[in-house]
């Protein structure tokens, strides 16, 4: 079965608010972890990723937190704006696994006006 | 650079049909990755291929589903023999090397829309 999952399928945020997306992974081997974006009639777009060693990574207006006790990933999105509207996925890798990277269910992201 | 190529975009196949989605990878990259996503759904590994070999097909079912990249051209994805539960977007991926090696995971094509009538 799959080794990571989201704990809610849909979010509505007000416009300019934070989000955070949550997600949890069962698999302690993980060590690389991605969160994509995915608009409708998209492929995955990449957003930001991080390591195993890391707890905490930021890029423009989006953190990252590893909690690696609990395997616990979540996505802060910064002052949301009606392009975050999309379905967000985590997904892992581990160096055991070829290369092959496994996607949670994803949480779609609903951005009110 | 393009990016990943994927065509068709929409395809429609009648029962019993055979499907052949194609995937050019971004230019350099070597390693393809085919995903299958249905409605509401995350996207599931099916196959990951180097050049003119297959590295990983635990993901690809048993029969009817078969997947290769040559050495010249694009990765084919080939569903022979379609059933309607075979309905569902096919993602392709590529990377320059592998995921240990590379920052920001794959980069995605569009996808194929399959729907089987």
């Amino acid at each position: 079965g799959e080794s990571v999952g989201l704990h809610l399928p849909t979010l509505s945020v007000q416009e300019g608010d934070n989000s955070i997306i949550n997600c949890a992974y069962s698999n302690s081997a993980s060590d690389y972890f991605i969160w994509y974006k995915q608009e409708s009639g998209k492929g995955p777009q990449f957003i930001i990723d991080i390591r195993s060693n890391m707890d905490k990574r930021q890029g423009q207006r989006v953190t990252v937190l590893l909690n690696k006790t609990v395997k616990h990933l979540s996505l802060q999105i910064a002052a949301t704006q009606p392009g975050d509207s999309a379905v967000y996925f985590c997904a892992e890798n581990n160096e055991n696994r070829d290369d092959k990277i496994i996607f949670g269910k994803g949480t779609r992201l609903h951005i009110l006006p | 650079n393009a990016g990943v190529m994927q065509n068709p975009r929409h395809l429609v196949r009648r029962r019993g049909q055979e499907a052949r989605l194609r995937c050019s990878p971004m230019k350099g990259h070597s390693h393809v990755y085919w995903y299958r996503q249905l409605p509401e759904e995350g996207l599931k590994f099916m196959v990951y291929l180097q050049k003119e070999n297959i590295i990983d097909e635990s993901g690809m079912p048993k029969e009817r589903f078969s997947a290769e990249f040559p050495k010249e051209g694009p990765s084919i994805l080939r569903i022979q023999q379609v059933v309607r539960g075979d309905s569902a977007a096919y993602f392709c991926a590529s990377s320059q090397a592998g995921t240990n090696n590379f920052p920001g995971g794959y980069t995605f094509g569009s996808g194929t829309r399959l729907t089987v009538v």
